[in-house]
């Protein structure tokens, strides 16, 4: 099976703009989880989907969103970016219905600028 | 999830064992131990879990104490590949369909493999 894919890598943004992330699941899972990164905070969970509905969230403010389609693909969008929010933002997946293992994806390194 | 403690940091010689201690006294019955690694800016990796007895897979073996409070991820032949940072991790297992899966991170353990 292919691994969890996250695009793009790398970005590189300026404050004020939003950014969206991507990430595609270990076929046949069904639970997308977002984390951010950065040196301070260590990993920190931002939000989980599970068949397109939100399943829990983290303590991030109402700029991080996100959104899971039918066929498990997730995205993550950032509003109004501000430069603490460079950090390298993690996907994983599962299959969502026990708590079964996550597997992570590469990342997508974000700076804002 | 239960609270773990981990050292900083450790250092193992190339090709002897590695043992990474993990504490986590709080431990509840349905709470599994898990074990990720992070190699420099990559995701982390799944190595292996376990709820009470001991475990072995291809990558390690985990040690867990018999009151569970406390456990050893173990990489029987360290090599330079190894040196990452191991995140040590419990959570509630078992059926449980309309729970979130949200993973804990702690700040994990520093293994620095040498020649």
């Amino acid at each position: 099976k292919a691994g969890v894919t996250q695009t793009p890598r790398y970005l590189i943004k300026t404050r004020g703009q939003q950014v969206t992330l991507s990430c595609s699941p270990i076929s046949g899972h069904r639970s997308v989880s977002w984390y951010q990164q950065t040196p301070g905070q260590g990993l920190q969970f931002l939000f989980e989907y599970f068949s397109e509905t939100q399943r829990n969230k983290g303590n991030f403010p109402g700029r991080f969103s996100g959104r899971q389609f039918s066929n498990s693909r997730s995205e993550m969008n950032v509003s109004t970016l501000e430069l603490g929010d460079s950090a390298l933002y993690l996907c994983a997946s599962s299959s969502g219905v026990r708590r079964e293992t996550q597997y992570f994806g590469p990342g997508t390194r974000l700076l804002v600028l | 999830d239960a609270k773990t403690t981990q050292p900083t940091s450790m250092d193992c010689a190339e090709g002897r064992a590695a043992n990474l201690p993990c504490n986590h006294s709080t431990i509840s019955g349905n709470e599994y131990v898990y074990w990720y690694r992070q190699i420099h800016s990559q995701g982390p990796q799944y190595i292996i879990h376990g709820l009470k007895n001991n475990e072995t897979n291809e990558m390690a073996s985990l040690i867990i104490t018999e009151d569970r409070k406390s456990s050893t991820l173990i990489l029987p032949h360290a090599t330079l590949r190894d040196t990452a940072v191991y995140y040590c991790i419990v959570r509630a297992g078992g059926l449980n369909t309309g729970t979130a899966s949200k993973l804990t991170f702690g700040t994990g353990t520093r293994l620095q493999v040498t020649l």
